[in-house]
């Protein structure tokens, strides 16, 4: 089957680095997405991944090791406006993206 | 900005009445789009998926004559929930890929239906 694993819930302070981590397992993969969701919103795109390493893009980085079925999102220098739901999204063979529940993220002063 | 946006953002219905929701790609030609459906606090929840010219393609459980799906143009695809009722109470969310991005999908603003 095709699964998403993440940490439900994460606690961070703000200006500290926090790292979520994916597991995932697909019928087939084409790349890996992070979206951000904040509550009652729509997901916003953060990054896509598609071969093996890092992608840094400003204050968020994601990685990739496709061997492993593994992902993460490192968030530098958190803000309060962080807060939110971050969502991995690996898409299969069918280049359909396959959601889980996400990370709710939780950033204090 | 906005590669994809969504209309109304928010709407009420009166149970027993449909209502259309718009999904328009912005500045690029979507062949492709998705619907959404998400609960409070719950994942996504693929509905369809909108394929231009032709029948949309619904997952397993939704039905098909209560979410009627049309994408008669490149740019606009609509979602129209009929005879809803509470249940059908949710956020709605279009997405779309855009050509020569890679894979990469936007997302709509979302739409919340509230059936009352």
């Amino acid at each position: 089957g095709q699964n998403i694993d993440q940490p439900t819930e994460m606690t961070a302070t703000e200006g500290a680095i926090v790292q979520i981590n994916c597991t995932y397992q697909t019928s087939g993969f084409n790349g890996l997405f992070w979206y951000q969701q904040h509550a009652g919103e729509a997901p916003t795109f953060l990054s896509y991944n598609v071969l093996d390493g890092l992608e840094e893009k400003g204050r968020f980085s994601s990685f990739l090791s496709r061997s492993k079925g593994y992902s993460y999102l490192l968030l530098k220098e958190l803000q309060m406006k962080d807060s939110a739901s971050y969502l991995c999204a690996p898409m299969d063979s069918n280049y359909q993206l396959i959601w889980g529940a996400g990370t709710k993220l939780i950033i204090k002063p | 900005g906005a590669v994809v946006s969504q209309h109304p953002s928010r709407v009420i219905c009166k149970s027993g009445t449909s209502v259309k929701i718009e999904c328009r790609s912005l500045d690029f030609q979507a062949t492709t789009m998705f619907w959404y459906r998400q609960f409070p606090k719950k994942s996504l929840m693929l509905m369809a998926t909108s394929n231009e010219g032709s029948k949309a393609t619904y997952e397993q459980g939704v039905e098909k004559d209560k979410f009627l799906i049309n994408h008669a143009s490149l740019t606009l695809s609509t979602l129209t929930v009929t005879s809803a009722h509470p249940e059908d109470s949710s956020f709605y969310i279009c997405s779309a890929r855009v050509p020569y991005s890679g894979n990469t999908i936007y997302f709509g603003e979302g739409s919340w239906l509230t059936v009352v």
